[in-house]
């Protein structure tokens, strides 16, 4: 399995500001995915990130209003610039075991855009 | 319409009893992955699947490639195992969600 840590795991924010959320793994993992849930609903993936490459992000979500990185094979970040109410949502880290089979969340990160 | 098709969305019932969850799939599919959300939030892998049954204490899940569908049974429900169960089917590396079925176990 994989162990994944979040920081912070809530946050409140003015709207027109960024935050940015830490996701640390506990053993390295090739790809690092960002979820979105919005209460009540499922999960929406929102990019995909490899270690030294650009993320991959899904239809609605842009690189200029949630950039990611990742540096090494055990960190990402994923900030949200330009916060907006509408943002107000958990965000989750997420990854495969070493053999890409089973996946694993981090503890999430909620955020409030007042 | 929806890929992964998650029945039923809420349920109720009391505690001891058995129960039984289903999702339906309109995508190739390979794998299926069963994930709890309890109500702090936090998100815990049940099952994953390849065609076959696994199972894990009361927790039971199958998943039928050739009809499409995935089942979980829940058995002697305890007050623990409420939240919400999502499926998720693994299309190309990536995962298709079910809109969930919430749980509510009841003393």
């Amino acid at each position: 399995s994989v162990l994944l840590y979040q920081k912070p795991n809530r946050d409140i924010c003015q709207s027109g500001t960024s935050l940015k959320i830490q996701c640390v793994a506990d053993s390295q993992v090739v790809s690092m995915f960002w979820y979105q849930q919005f209460q009540e609903q499922s999960l929406m993936l929102m990019a995909t990130a490899n270690e030294g490459s650009e993320a991959t992000y899904e239809s609605g979500f842009t690189k200029d209003k949630f950039p990611i990185s990742r540096p090494n094979l055990t960190f990402s970040t994923l900030t949200v610039n330009n916060a907006r109410p509408g943002d107000s949502s958990i965000y989750f880290c997420s990854s495969r075991d070493r053999q890409g089979w089973e996946q694993y969340f981090g503890p999430g990160t909620r955020l409030t855009v007042l | 319409g929806d890929q992964v098709k998650q029945s039923p969305s809420a349920l109720s019932l009391q505690e001891g009893t058995n129960s039984a969850l289903r999702c339906n799939f309109s995508i190739a599919t390979t794998t299926v992955q069963w994930f709890l959300q309890n109500p702090r939030g936090s998100l815990m892998n049940l099952f994953y699947l390849v065609p076959g049954t696994k199972e894990n204490g009361r927790l039971k899940s199958t998943f039928n490639s050739k009809e499409s569908y995935s089942t979980l049974h829940i058995r002697d429900a305890q007050l623990e195992d409420s939240g919400t169960y999502f499926c998720a089917a693994d299309s190309n590396y990536q995962l298709i969600w079910g809109s969930g079925t919430k749980l509510i176990i009841k003393p």
